[in-house]
């Protein structure tokens, strides 16, 4: 049962238009949510990340949205270029019991910025 | 550079055999956490080590086994390999044995073809 969900495989936006990466989770327990970035034959770099306790967090360009009633959240970027041309992964921690530590990723979104 | 060194990058065995993946984590960094990247998926979370202690066990097959030596660096063993196990290996670093806001720094992977 997947406890991170990113719903939609792909996304194709124009250059200098905004994206938005979607993400839902399924477990209240969650306390840290954060977004990672993949080049191919790249490891996933760290993007943005978002406490429990906020619904907003703002890194430049990018921009991280948390609905918890919704068990939701999402990654705004505004404008987008072509280097952000990269798979996305929405991942999660839950800083309890056995899971202590551990991040739960989405299966990623791929998107395309086109010039 | 991320910091996360993984040997080798690319690695090609047979059926039945068993390999050894290598990590050595950032500089300073006492967490090691191995993940899976198959084909479609996402990053599955096999094990967390801790300054050489186990810490959490995630989605590994009783085939697969992993420690943290003193120097912290770390070893994936698989035995037994199956076709199915071909994927992207990742190992990643923190400083604690937590997962906060930071997340963690990954390496490049390692990427094992079963023939």
């Amino acid at each position: 049962d997947q406890q991170v969900k990113q719903n939609s495989p792909s996304l194709s936006v124009q250059e200098g238009r905004i994206s938005i990466l979607n993400c839902d989770y399924t477990n209240s327990m969650f306390d840290y949510f954060l977004w990672y970035k993949k080049y191919p034959a790249e490891g996933p770099t760290f993007l943005i990340s978002i406490s429990s306790i906020k619904d907003k967090n703002e890194d430049g360009r990018f921009t991280v949205f948390l609905n918890k009633s919704a068990k939701h959240l999402s990654l705004h970027i505004v404008p987008s270029q072509p280097g952000d041309s990269a798979v996305y992964f929405c991942a999660a921690s839950a800083n309890y019991g056995g899971s202590q530590g551990n991040l739960i990723f989405g299966k990623g979104t791929k998107l395309s910025v086109k010039p | 550079d991320s910091g996360v060194t993984q040997t080798p990058k690319h690695l090609i065995t047979a059926t039945g055999q068993r390999v050894t993946l290598r990590c050595s984590p950032r500089s300073g960094d006492l967490s090691v956490y191995w993940y899976q990247q198959s084909l479609d998926q996402g990053l599955q979370f096999l094990i967390h080590y801790y300054n050489g202690e186990e810490r959490a066990k995630g989605n590994i097959l009783e085939r697969f086994s992993a420690q943290q030596f003193p120097d912290l660096h770390s070893e994936l063993n698989l035995s037994s390999l199956e076709l199915g196990d071909s994927a992207l290996y990742f190992c990643a670093s923190s400083a604690t044995d937590r997962a906060f806001n930071y997340g963690y720094t990954f390496g490049s992977g390692t990427r094992l073809t079963v023939v």
